[in-house]
């Protein structure tokens, strides 16, 4: 059963620190998603990227965040430096599209980031 | 894109069958309906998709009248394991570009 993996599921750490959080996707998914939840805002969608090229990260805070994609089986995103409004729980998701339909989308456990 | 409107939150006795509409008047020609559901502390997990009338799986039904303008997601004799946040999304691919924005969904609560 392919599932798309997150690491670290928990992570605790101080305010100015660097935060990295890796995701790999199922294998043969062409677009992988990042998206973020709190209570406040819900989900809400970060970046996303198709065959690894980053296609649009308007969600995203582009002065202390940021989305690669190294090669194919790893994503990553990255906030340098970590401040107490990042505390949120952080999604990763694959899928690939289906003709002119949106995508379904696989998400992964999430990665719950503490910051102090 | 197009906006969602669905309620809030709904209740419901097990062995029923729940209904949970959403609302969405600006619905473009390309656009798609597709619902997820979340448990708590875990991931969004795709239920469902269609553009019109009827699509039935093994989990549920999506209506969408002609219009278009609103669609139903329909629960058959819910349990309490199906007690979670469902999400109705508009969009889809358009021109290549990603088009789904999740609301803030509506909270099912099963009651035994």
């Amino acid at each position: 059963d392919a599932r798309v993996t997150q690491t670290p599921r928990h992570k605790v750490t101080e305010m100015g620190q660097e935060v990295t959080m890796r995701c790999q996707p199922i294998l043969g998914h062409n677009t992988v998603f990042w998206y973020r939840q709190t209570m406040m805002q819900g989900l809400e969608l970060l970046a996303y990227f198709r065959n690894r090229a980053p296609l649009d990260d308007s969600g995203m805070p582009k002065d202390r965040f940021s989305a690669e994609m190294p090669d194919a089986t790893l994503a990553t995103l990255k906030i340098q430096p970590s401040e107490p409004r990042d505390s949120a729980v952080y999604f990763c998701a694959s899928g690939t599209p289906t003709g002119g339909g949106p995508y379904e989308q696989y998400f992964g456990p999430g990665t719950r980031l503490t910051v102090t | 894109l197009a906006k969602t409107t669905q309620p809030i939150s709904m209740d419901s006795y097990e062995g029923q069958e729940v209904n949970i509409t959403c609302s969405h008047n600006n619905i473009a020609t390309n656009d798609y309906i597709t619902w997820y559901q979340q448990f708590p502390s875990q991931g969004p997990r795709f239920i469902i998709q269609g553009y019109k009338t009827k699509v039935t799986n093994e989990v549920a039904s999506l209506f969408i009248p002609a219009d278009r303008k609103s669609s139903t997601l329909s629960l058959p004799r819910v349990s309490l394991s199906d007690t979670a946040v469902y999400y109705c999304l508009v969009g889809g691919t358009g021109a290549g570009s990603y088009q789904l924005t999740f609301g803030k969904g509506t909270k099912l609560s099963v009651i035994p």
